[in-house]
């Protein structure tokens, strides 16, 4: 079974430029995922797809950042403009639907932002 | 907050001694999670203890969890150099089943 893909793995950047990453989940998975991870921290939930409907993107910084999922499979997350503080790895997990909710989530290798 | 609070922040030992773990959290869950995270896998899901659980296995890993004091604990028994990593632990709310993962502790195994 071929895991969750990310592109590019690394991206550098100056503020206040745009940014995009790019996510395919594990096939079948309906619920999709973003996490950003500061060094030193643990990842931290940025916005909750299932399917192509959005369940929770209380935590998305709105003013900047900006995901979709078309058709209920890939994913874009898009920062723009960029700042200092964005620089991160940003993670896709994928997780299938079962019946109880009780599911494991499964990581791409994540992105590498540096903002500088 | 579920938030999960890992202790200690960092854990050295010696390639084949036993290393634990201890996670705690604020309110009623679902399930809890364990991850461990290194540079050469990414983030990894261990093992899942739902909220009616007490203990789980898996290989080397020993999960316990305690609703009532509201703390679970991980053990790698016979650790190895590539246990060498960072462990999360992500309790998983009741209504939401989201993840919400601590700073997690860092975990170097020497050989």
């Amino acid at each position: 079974e071929a895991g969750v893909a990310q592109s590019p793995r690394y991206k550098i950047i100056e503020k206040r430029q745009s940014v995009a990453f790019w996510c395919n989940p594990i096939s079948g998975h309906a619920t999709l995922y973003w996490y950003q991870q500061i060094l030193g921290q643990g990842p931290k939930l940025l916005i909750q797809f299932q399917n192509n409907g959005v369940v929770d993107d209380s935590q998305l910084p709105k003013d900047r950042f900006s995901a979709e999922r078309l058709k209920g499979v890939d994913s874009t997350l898009k920062i723009q403009p960029a700042k200092l503080e964005d620089s991160a790895v940003y993670l896709c997990a994928s997780s299938p639907q079962v019946a109880g909710g009780a599911y494991e989530q499964y990581f791409g290798p994540g992105t590498r932002l540096t903002v500088t | 907050s579920q938030q999960g609070e890992e202790d200690p922040q960092a854990l050295s030992i010696q390639e084949g001694e036993n290393a634990t773990m201890n996670c705690s959290y604020k309110t009623s869950i679902n399930n809890l999670q364990w991850y461990r995270q290194n540079s050469g896998r990414g983030l990894v899901h261990l093992i899942l203890i739902r909220s009616n659980e007490r203990e789980k296995h898996s290989g080397r890993l020993r999960v316990t969890l305690d609703t009532s004091k509201k703390s679970s604990s991980l053990l790698i028994t016979a650790s190895r150099a590539a246990d060498t990593a960072s462990y999360f632990c992500a309790p998983a709310g009741a209504g939401s089943y989201q993840l919400t993962f601590g700073k997690g502790t860092k975990l170097s195994v020497i050989p």
